[in-house]
């Protein structure tokens, strides 16, 4: 079975600091995705990589980051995190190309105070 | 742009009734569509993934249809347990988009009672 790890499950963190979200999956897959669930919007893309060092914008890029240094890793970063940054981060990857199911962690459930 | 939706948003059975979900979305030029489920504070399980040339997909008492033409999808799930309880998402990977995005319905919550 695939399995995508997410290093926490619940963060809290002050306005203004640097926030990092790491995710690894263990499946060599090519693909990773970072998500965000908020109630009302649903899941909206952030970023994704479809290979080491590359990465492409999703629906909301602004105010994130990532890196991808190594296949299994894809990084999450909020460079000066804001309150409305607070929501559920979602890793996910998958083969390559699109035919394949996406496989998701279990959230980070991220509070900025 | 893509526009999937998921009705009713929330439903509630009595076990051992059959489930079914409906997605629709408005562009009909799709690459392949999700079913998930997503147990609360947690991710999203892929469920079934069915290709646009495909009409349907199995797995044990889930089945998922696709009607490319009529923008729809239903998923049916026979004789529901309370472990079903949880919220079903869909989502579609459209042809014109980089093929890296999915657009997701918001989602139906089924509640099974015992």
């Amino acid at each position: 079975d695939v399995k995508v790890t997410q290093s926490s499950r619940y963060l809290v963190k002050r306005t203004g600091e640097k926030v990092f979200l790491e995710c690894v999956q263990d499946m060599d897959h090519e693909n990773m995705f970072w998500y965000r669930q908020d109630p009302g919007l649903g899941l909206r893309l952030i970023y994704f990589s479809y290979d080491v060092k590359m990465k492409e914008k999703g629906d909301i890029p602004e105010g994130y980051s990532v890196s991808r240094e190594k296949k299994e890793r894809f990084s999450l970063i909020l460079e000066s995190a804001s309150t409305n940054q607070t929501s559920m981060y979602l890793c996910a990857s998958s083969p390559p190309q699109g035919r394949s199911p996406l496989h998701f962690g279990n959230g980070t459930r991220l509070t900025v105070t | 742009k893509q526009e999937v939706t998921q009705i009713p948003a929330a439903l509630s059975v009595p076990e051992g009734e059959n489930l079914v979900l409906n997605c629709s979305f408005t562009d009909s030029a799709i690459y392949n569509l999700q079913w998930f489920r997503q147990d609360p504070g947690k991710g999203l399980t892929s469920l079934l993934l069915i290709q646009s040339s495909q009409r349907e997909q199995t797995s044990g008492r889930l089945n998922a249809s696709l009607d490319k033409s009529s923008g729809r999808s239903t998923l049916y799930i026979a004789a529901s347990q309370p472990g079903d309880s949880a919220t079903y998402l869909c989502a579609v990977r459209r042809t014109t988009d980089s093929w890296g995005k999915l657009q997701f319905g918001a989602g139906t919550q089924v509640v099974v009672t015992p």
